[in-house]
């Protein structure tokens, strides 16, 4: 049963540039969270997609987008990015009656 | 506010147990959780707690909630140098199981062989 895949592992953009990172959830969740996680650092709540509609929002400008799609994958966009997005972004999906979501690998955004 | 602090850093030898330590402020919080994290991974979710419970074991694994202290730990039984890792506390907001996960700062455990 694979768990929760993202792609890429590994990006570097230059300041200015977008990206989108892309996630599919653990088969059976419907429910996709993102979080952001800065070097030395616990992983800070992006938002969470349900349904196709971005239900909870965390401190992150609106320079920060997403998307959820019918089957239940999730797209995570970055606008003008800044040196300071430089993370690990991490996707973590889970359903109603599971508890404690499962965390993908990651993707390394790199912004030079 | 929300806010999770937990100690940066803890050295064990292996087959000692470990105890590391987390605070949370958010009293409404129902679910509490820890999750390892090796290098160049992603999380893995080790175990939970119901706010209700004072204790829960699995295996190597003993969880101690004292609710009033807001304080939580984790106890690893018969370290294992596979154990070194970066250790999460995190609390569920506003009390649902599917809402947002509030991280500590993590807790780097070295079990020296």
């Amino acid at each position: 049963d694979a768990g929760v895949t993202q792609s890429p592992t590994h990006l570097i953009k230059t300041r200015g540039q977008q990206v989108t990172l892309r996630c599919s959830p653990k088969s059976g969740h419907d429910t996709v969270s993102w979080y952001q996680q800065a070097l030395g650092q616990g992983p800070q709540f992006i938002f969470q997609y349900y349904e196709e509609e971005e239900r909870q929002r965390g401190n992150f400008p609106d320079r920060f987008s997403g998307h959820q799609f019918p089957n239940y994958s999730s797209e995570l966009n970055v606008n003008a990015l800044l040196l300071g997005d430089s993370a690990l972004y991490l996707c973590a999906s889970i359903r109603a009656g599971i508890y404690g979501y499962t965390f993908g690998s990651g993707t390394r955004l790199t912004v030079v | 506010g929300e806010d999770v602090e937990q100690s940066l850093f803890l050295s064990v030898r292996e087959g000692d147990s470990s105890v590391i330590n987390c605070t949370y402020t958010d009293s409404s919080s129902t679910y509490l959780y820890w999750y390892k994290q090796e290098p160049g991974a992603g999380l893995q979710l080790l175990t939970y707690i119901f706010s209700n419970m004072d204790m829960k074991q699995d295996q190597r694994l003993t969880v101690l909630l004292n609710k009033k202290d807001k304080h939580l730990s984790l106890r690893i039984a018969d370290t294992q140098t596979g154990d070194s890792a970066i250790y999460f506390c995190a609390e569920s907001d506003y009390g649902g199981a599917t809402n947002k996960l509030i991280f500590g700062t993590g807790t780097l455990l070295a079990v020296q062989p």
